[in-house]
Order: structure tokens, then C-alpha cells, then sequence
């Protein structure tokens, strides 16, 4: 049973554009929720996170939006550049919900790709 | 900092060979993971350790052993190799377990075929 759940395997838009990657989750015990990103034959990298007691977290281009009642958060690029190539991963935990925050649970990631 | 290290990068085996895959973290962290990436799959966790000396199952264990008698090195054991255990291998560490701020910095993988 996949309990975070990317249903895009990929995405392309045109530099300057907005791109926005979506991400599903089933169990409501998740309250911490995280993007990583990924270029080839690198290890994944931390982006940008949100708690599940806010609905906006923004980072300079990067921002998280967190809808609880749909269990649905999507990250925002804005502008996307070709430098932003790459796989995204959504990742979630229980970190206050009885859980460990420590065991993130991930998706299966959606390719990103920025053409000039 | 060389933070997350790993080695080899890349490994053929054959079935039923057996190897350790190496990693190590320069951060002082206390926690530390295994993961594994299929084709198209999001990462899994193998094992994990939140200190010296303590280790305990993820969701893929089976084939699998971890030992962690330093804070700095975690490796992975894989006996009797199967193809089953063709896969991309993530070491990951992370300063604690809880709070909002923490994260897991991740190293560049090693790639493992089995045949």
C-alpha cells in the first residue's frame, strides 16, 4: 500500500514558467512532510519542508502548500529554470503523531524537466 | 566537510556472493539509515541506527545486516546476494530523530547489480 503517492512521473514547462509537482498521502498520522531532489547519480537533497500546522512554507522560488483535509501538498517553482532538471521526491512522517520523525516514508518521484 | 560518503559507487556481484557496502559521515550525527531505490520507486528504508551500538530493522530488512560500532560509519552487509537485490543503495544521516528542523543529508548511492 503506497501511503504517499506521486501520480506524475513527469513534468516539463518552459523556463520562467511556474511548475507545480503534486503529492498525495494516505495516512493522517503524517504531520511533517518534505521534498527532496534528485539529479542523476547524485543522492537526494533536501529542499523544503512544512508541518502539518501550516498550510505555506515559501523559500525563495521554492514553495510548499499543505491541504490536511484533501491530504494533498504541492510544491511551487517559480520561475523554473533548466537548472531545476531533476527528480523531485515527496516525503512524509509521524514525527508527533506516535510515530518517529526519523522514518520517512517517500514517493516515487516526478522527473522534472525545464526547457529553455 | 565531506559529509555522506559512500563506496564503492558501482558493484557487479553474483548471485549468491556476498559484500559490504561502505558509508561514512563526518558531521557528527547520531542517527544514521539505509535505503534502497528500484527502478522507477520511491526510496525504502532498509535499516537504521540511532547511535553507537543500536540498530534496528526498516521496511526491507530481509537480506540484509547492519553493524554500527563507531557514531561515524554504518555499513551494510549483503550475504548471498540475489537478483532481487539489484538496486540503487542510499546511506543517509541525520542529527537526531525528532524535531521539525532536522533532516537527513543523503550520499551519492551505490549502484549494485546482481547476476
Amino acid at each position: 500500500d503506497q501511503q504517499v503517492k506521486q501520480n506524475s512521473p513527469s513534468l516539463s514547462v518552459q523556463e520562467g514558467r511556474i511548475s507545480i509537482l503534486n503529492c498525495d498521502y494516505t495516512n493522517s498520522m503524517f504531520d511533517y512532510f518534505l521534498w527532496y531532489k534528485k539529479y542523476p547519480a547524485e543522492g537526494p537533497t533536501f529542499l523544503i519542508s512544512i508541518s502539518s500546522i501550516k498550510d505555506k512554507n515559501e523559500d525563495g522560488r521554492f514553495t510548499v502548500f499543505l491541504n490536511k483535509s484533501a491530504k494533498h501538498l504541492s510544491l511551487h517553482i517559480v520561475p523554473s529554470q533548466p537548472g531545476d532538471s531533476a527528480v523531485y521526491f515527496c516525503a512524509a512522517s509521524a514525527a508527533h503523531s506516535g510515530g518517529s520523525n526519523y522514518k520517512l516514508t517517500f514517493g516515487k518521484g516526478t522527473l522534472l524537466t525545464v526547457n529553455p | 566537510n565531506a559529509g555522506v560518503t559512500q563506496t564503492p559507487k558501482f558493484r557487479i556481484l553474483k548471485i549468491g556472493q556476498s559484500m559490504t557496502l561502505q558509508c561514512a559521515q563526518d558531521m557528527n550525527h547520531n542517527y544514521m539509515y539505509w535505503y534502497r531505490q528500484d527502478p522507477g520507486m520511491g526510496l525504502k528504508l532498509i535499516y537504521y541506527s540511532v547511535g553507537a551500538g543500536i540498530t534496528d530493522k526498516g521496511e526491507v530488512p530481509n537480506g540484509y545486516n547492519v553493524s554500527r560500532s563507531t557514531t561515524e560509519y554504518f555499513p551494510l552487509r549483503l550475504e548471498l546476494a540475489a537478483p532481487s537485490q539489484t538496486s540503487v543503495y542510499f546511506c543517509a544521516s541525520s542529527y537526531s530523530g525528532g524535531g521539525f528542523k532536522d533532516t537527513q543529508y543523503f550520499g551519492p548511492g551505490t549502484r549494485l547489480t546482481v547476476l
